[in-house]
């Protein structure tokens, strides 16, 4: 089944400064990828997500590139602010499995002043 | 802006007994999910359901779970004889369809088996 990579596991950066998350994946059929944020004591809220068929999605200050040639997937926040402090959890969705999300082991972001 | 929610919010319960997680989804949403997450691991599917029937579930989703929408508008995650490795936390998502659709997350249930 599909397997998930994500890296960095915690990420420290200073508030203004950009902040990249990335993820493999195993399958090569997954064709969509989204990007949820969670904050404490709070459910995973989508923040952004990629289908196959496009190589970059642009939000305000989120965008999540994706390539499919290496089966990865990346979030960038520019300008980060405090309230972007945060675990941040990518998934993928395989074609034949047509609800299944298998998420990312997260990434814990802190922005510091 | 709809939500998900969820009830309750932390459950605390005796090994062996039976538990039962509480789910409110979107109200036009007609695709269901549970997912669960033990304590510093990545959120796990556990089952998708659509039209008062499992679409899928995964290893995890064994006999002693089961899932039903009673009414129109709960939808609940059972767990027949809790077991030590079941406390986790439990979340509850939905979709207004399925292929490729936005799945919409609750808050969860912190399931504490002693």
């Amino acid at each position: 089944g599909e397997n998930v990579e994500q890296h960095p596991s915690t990420l420290s950066v200073q508030e203004g400064d950009s902040a990249v998350i990335k993820c493999t994946y195993s399958d090569s059929a997954s064709n969509y990828f989204p990007w949820y944020k969670q904050e404490l004591g709070k459910g995973p809220q989508l923040i952004i997500d990629i289908r196959s068929n496009v190589g970059e999605k642009k939000d305000q200050r989120i965008a999540v590139t994706l390539n499919k040639t290496a089966k990865h997937f990346s979030l960038h926040i520019t300008e980060t602010q405090p309230e972007d402090s945060a675990v941040y959890f990518c998934a993928a969705r395989a074609t034949g499995t047509a609800s299944k999300l298998t998420f990312g082991t997260g990434t814990r972001l802190q922005v510091t002043l | 802006e709809p939500e998900v929610t969820q009830t309750p919010s932390h459950q605390v319960t005796q090994m062996g007994q039976e538990v039962i997680l509480r789910c409110v989804p979107i109200s036009n949403h007609l695709y269901f999910y549970w997912y669960r997450q033990i304590l510093g691991q990545k959120v796990e599917f556990l089952v998708s359901f659509y039209n008062n029937e499992i679409s899928e579930k995964s290893e995890i989703f064994d006999d002693q779970f089961s899932v039903e929408r009673p009414d129109g508008s709960n939808f609940t995650l059972k767990i027949r004889s809790t077991k030590l490795e079941d406390s986790a936390m439990y979340f509850c998502a939905s979709s207004l369809g399925l292929a490729a659709d936005t799945q919409y997350f609750g808050p969860g249930t912190r399931l504490t088996v002693l």
